[in-house]
């Protein structure tokens, strides 16, 4: 079946530091690829997304490529603040389907 | 635009009482919704997908008796959990799709305590 695999966390960062966190997915067909956030205590948020392989999704400075070669989708960010201190979700959902298929959440902390 | 409410944001109930949440999209008519279990430091666990108008379907290892769904409207989709114990402790998420698009909207969940 699908499913997505995020990097362990948790991830700590000091200010300014560059973020990766790793997603890789399997999937049948050609799923849409994204990225939630969920800050303490509230719910998800959408942060990017990506429909089609090589497309780039980005937002608030944090960016995702659909590599359907790596079948990847890592979220980037140049320089990362203490406000992005969050819980990061991978997720996908086959063409066909409509409900989403979520990675196990990965804790950034950023530190001042 | 999209924004999805729940109410309440937190709850306290008492072992045996049932609890019922709601989840409404403000701004636009879902068809369908989806219910979500977290538990701390875990991921979302699908439990459901609300259907307006018809009856929920329900993931495996999902008891459609103790967690009834009903999606009676376009806007607004309940959860009720009947005679809660202590662990249906968790927050609980609803997501709002829009028809014909791929994002779903989420709400900021509902945190229930049963004592």
């Amino acid at each position: 079946g699908d499913s997505v695999t995020q990097m362990e966390g948790p991830v700590t960062l000091s200010e300014e530091a560059f973020l990766t966190i790793n997603c890789t997915y399997t999937a049948t067909g050609y799923p849409s690829l994204f990225w939630y956030v969920q800050y303490p205590g509230e719910g998800l948020q959408l942060l990017l997304k990506a429909t089609k392989a090589d497309d780039k999704g980005s937002n608030k400075g944090f960016e995702a490529t659909y590599r359907k070669e790596t079948t990847s989708f890592h979220l980037e960010k140049g320089s990362v603040q203490v406000s992005d201190s969050a819980v990061y979700f991978c997720a996908l959902k086959p063409g066909s389907a409509r409900q989403l298929t979520f990675g196990s959440g990965t804790q950034l902390t950023v530190l001042p | 635009g999209a924004v999805v409410s729940q109410h309440p944001s937190w709850v306290i109930c008492k072992s045996g009482t049932s609890v019922k949440i709601e989840c409404r999209s403000l701004d636009f008519q879902a068809t369908t919704m989806f219910w979500y279990r977290q538990f701390p430091k875990q991921s979302l666990m699908l439990m459901a997908t609300s259907n307006e108008g018809s009856k929920a379907t329900y993931e495996q290892g999902v008891e459609k008796d103790k967690f009834l769904i009903n999606h009676a409207s376009l806007t607004l989709s309940t959860l009720t959990v009947t005679s809660a114990h202590p662990e249906d402790s968790s927050f609980y998420i609803c997501s709002a799709r829009v028809e014909d698009q791929e994002t779903q909207y989420f709400g900021p969940g509902t945190r229930l305590l049963v004592l």
